[in-house]
């Protein structure tokens, strides 16, 4: 299985300001995942990032608030724009196994509080 | 459209005894993936066994196990001999057409000793 590591692991924000959370994978990957979950709440994916092109985003997530970069196989950031108490949430980044079973391994994920 | 379902928010299970927590899915392509994530209150999700549905016997991966129903759209884990670090909660997963993964509710486990 890859290895992923996500930082930062928690933040505190004020709201109105900018995070930019880093994914970084210990292989070159196709595919990266970024997931939202909100308090008490399962995970949302927000869009898949693949290299060399646009990310594409899930309904209900646009990339003025959430633009990605992946500007090679093993690395891909998230910002969160414009922060509201709203978004406070884990984030995840993860990436899909290359193996028939598609298996998806997450980073430890990014706490994020916005006050 | 695809459905994942997790209808137990809470599980109590007593230290050394099996537990068993539900996942019912929906879907209506033929080719899927079901998974299992267990997520501690660090809130990393660790994957812990598969199950895809052309496989004809149930997966098990150490002491845990995926008890496949594919008639009933059923795919539940099994953990025999529960320990106290298993409390955490409990995501089922299916993967459909285009890699996309659908996470249901999940289950929060308790442990007691």
């Amino acid at each position: 299985s890859a290895v992923i590591s996500q930082k930062p692991s928690r933040d505190i924000c004020q709201r109105g300001t900018s995070l930019t959370i880093q994914c970084q994978v210990d292989s070159q990957v196709t595919m990266m995942f970024w997931y939202r979950q909100q308090p008490g709440q399962s995970l949302t994916l927000i869009a898949t990032a693949n290299q060399g092109s646009e990310a594409t985003y899930e309904s209900g997530f646009v990339i003025d608030k959430f633009p990605i970069s992946r500007p090679n196989l093993t690395f891909s950031t998230l910002t969160v724009s414009n922060m509201s108490p709203e978004d406070s949430s884990i984030y995840l980044c993860s990436v899909g196994d290359r193996g028939l079973q598609n298996i998806q391994y997450f980073g430890a994920g990014t706490r994020l509080s916005v006050l | 459209a695809q459905k994942i379902t997790q209808t137990q928010p809470g599980m109590f299970v007593q230290e050394k005894e099996a537990v068993t927590l539900d996942c019912t899915y929906d879907t209506s392509d033929p080719s899927y993936g079901l998974f299992w994530y267990k997520q501690p209150s660090s809130g990393e999700m660790i994957f812990l066994i598969y199950q895809g549905s052309y496989d004809q016997q149930n997966a098990t991966e150490g002491r845990y196990s995926l008890n496949f129903q594919k008639a009933r759209k059923s795919a539940n884990l099994v953990i025999s001999a529960s320990q106290l670090g298993d409390s955490a909660m409990y995501f089922c997963a299916m993967r459909y057409t285009g890699n996309q993964f659908y996470f249901g509710t999940g289950t929060s486990l308790t442990v007691i000793p």
